[in-house]
């Protein structure tokens, strides 16, 4: 059974850019959820998307915003990027809520 | 707003040497508290999941308790392969872990 899958794994970019990290989950996974990894906060999270709608949002600007598609795969997108928002950016999929979550590699952004 | 609170934030042990992570927290409704492992450059890894007070949950070294306020991961005779940060979550809020070292 394949794993959770993240592109890129790796990403530099510079301040005011903007940029998209894609997901996809397990396959049957309908729910995925995603977070901010950096050494001083850890685990943020900044929101989790089930069948194609979003059901909970972590306390983060506008600038970050995501989707689900039909197939469950996800993105997110970060526009008008700050160098604070060099981080690991984790993407984990579960069947549903209150269950386990699988996570993927990450995506390793930095900000230059 | 839920809490999660973990300690120690490090914890250095010898091979063989137990011991216990633990792991607060604060909720308005438990639906389940969480336990991964993580290893360095990895995403989390799941280990157990506890739903009621009283619930004990046992893998290889690794036993997960847990109470009404607090959870704790108790680790018999741990061995090097063991070094991760350990990571206590009520969905989607995270601790911010427990790095554990242990040296042969």
């Amino acid at each position: 059974k394949a794993g959770v899958t993240q592109t890129p794994r790796y990403l530099i970019k510079t301040r005011g850019q903007q940029v998209t990290l894609s997901c996809s989950p397990i396959s049957g996974h309908r729910s995925v959820s995603w977070y901010q990894q950096t050494p001083g906060q850890g685990l943020q999270f900044l929101f989790e998307y089930f069948s194609e709608t979003q059901r909970n949002k972590g306390n983060f600007p506008g600038r970050f915003s995501g989707r689900q598609f039909s197939n469950s795969r996800s993105e997110m997108n970060v526009s008008t990027l700050e160098l604070g928002d060099s981080a690991l950016y984790l993407c984990a999929s579960s069947r549903t809520d209150s269950v386990e979550q699988f996570f993927g590699p990450g995506t390793r952004l930095t900000v230059l | 707003e839920d809490q999660v609170t973990q300690s120690p934030e490090a914890l250095r042990l010898q091979e063989g040497e137990s011991s216990s992570l633990n792991c607060s927290y604060t909720v308005s409704g438990l639906r389940g508290l969480f336990w991964y492992r993580q290893d360095p450059g990895k995403g989390p890894e799941f280990l157990f999941t506890l739903y009621s007070a009283g619930e004990e949950k046992e893998k290889e070294r690794l036993k997960a308790t847990l109470t009404k306020k607090e959870s704790f991961l108790h680790i018999t005779a741990p061995k090097p392969e063991d070094s991760a940060t350990y990571l206590c979550a009520v969905h989607p809020t995270f601790g911010s872990g427990t790095k554990l070292n242990v040296k042969p």
